[in-house]
């Protein structure tokens, strides 16, 4: 029940597409959802975070999609460029503010030029 | 993030031994929390401290402690080190969820 499974765990796209990366949980507990890049060696950075109170948020060039009857929440890419290749996590939290995060496995993500 | 610092940055230690690792968030945030992100798999919880408590815990064994100090930076410890603790270990802080760069710990 604790668990977020994220798929697909590698992708591959073009300059300028934009690639999707899913995510499905259980909990219906959680109440934040967010999403972070981590390039090797680094830590994972937060690019948007969403609360099941809204379908979706953009920021940027990046947008979250949440659908709260099938506990799916997705990150679209606009625009994809090689600089967003990296590894892509989604999370979730429950209850307190700054409680643990759930994550899932993980999108290694590659934009060719 | 500038708005969480980690220390050391790398660290290469032998089974057996014991190891610190230490993280300042920027002031003002009273909650940190620790992680450890093995090569390949999203970061897994290993606890938080608030106001130098422990507030919870994951699932870790006892070799695994923490602390908080009063200026809220934090340390964790990790005693008889085994092979499988080689990863990335990250923190935290409040409520905002920003990361520190991690540190990377290979045990040999």
């Amino acid at each position: 029940q604790q668990q977020v499974k994220q798929s697909p765990q590698s992708l591959i796209v073009q300059k300028g597409g934009i690639p999707i990366i899913n995510c499905a949980y259980e909990n219906t507990a959680f109440d934040y959802f967010p999403w972070y890049q981590q390039f090797p060696g680094k830590g994972p950075a937060l690019l948007i975070a969403i609360r099941p109170d809204v379908s979706e948020k953009k920021e940027g060039r990046f947008t979250i999609s949440f659908n709260k009857s099938a506990k799916q929440f997705s990150l679209h890419i606009m625009d994809s460029q090689p600089g967003d290749s990296a590894t892509y996590f989604c999370a979730a939290s429950e209850g307190n503010q700054g409680g643990k995060l759930i994550f899932g496995q993980g999108t290694e993500l590659s934009v060719k030029p | 993030d500038a708005g969480v610092t980690q220390s050391p940055t790398h660290l290469i230690k032998t089974r057996g031994q014991q190891v610190t690792l230490r993280c300042s968030p920027k002031s003002g945030h009273d909650t940190v929390s620790w992680y450890q992100q093995a090569l390949g798999q999203g970061p897994q919880f290993i606890f938080q401290y608030y106001e130098e408590e422990e507030r919870q815990r994951g699932n870790f064994p006892d070799r695994f402690s923490g602390h908080q100090f009063p200026n809220y930076s934090s340390e964790l410890n990790v005693n008889a080190l085994l092979l499988g603790d080689s990863a990335l270990y990250l923190c935290a802080r409040g409520e905002d969820y920003t990361f520190g760069s991690g540190t990377r710990l290979t045990v040999v």
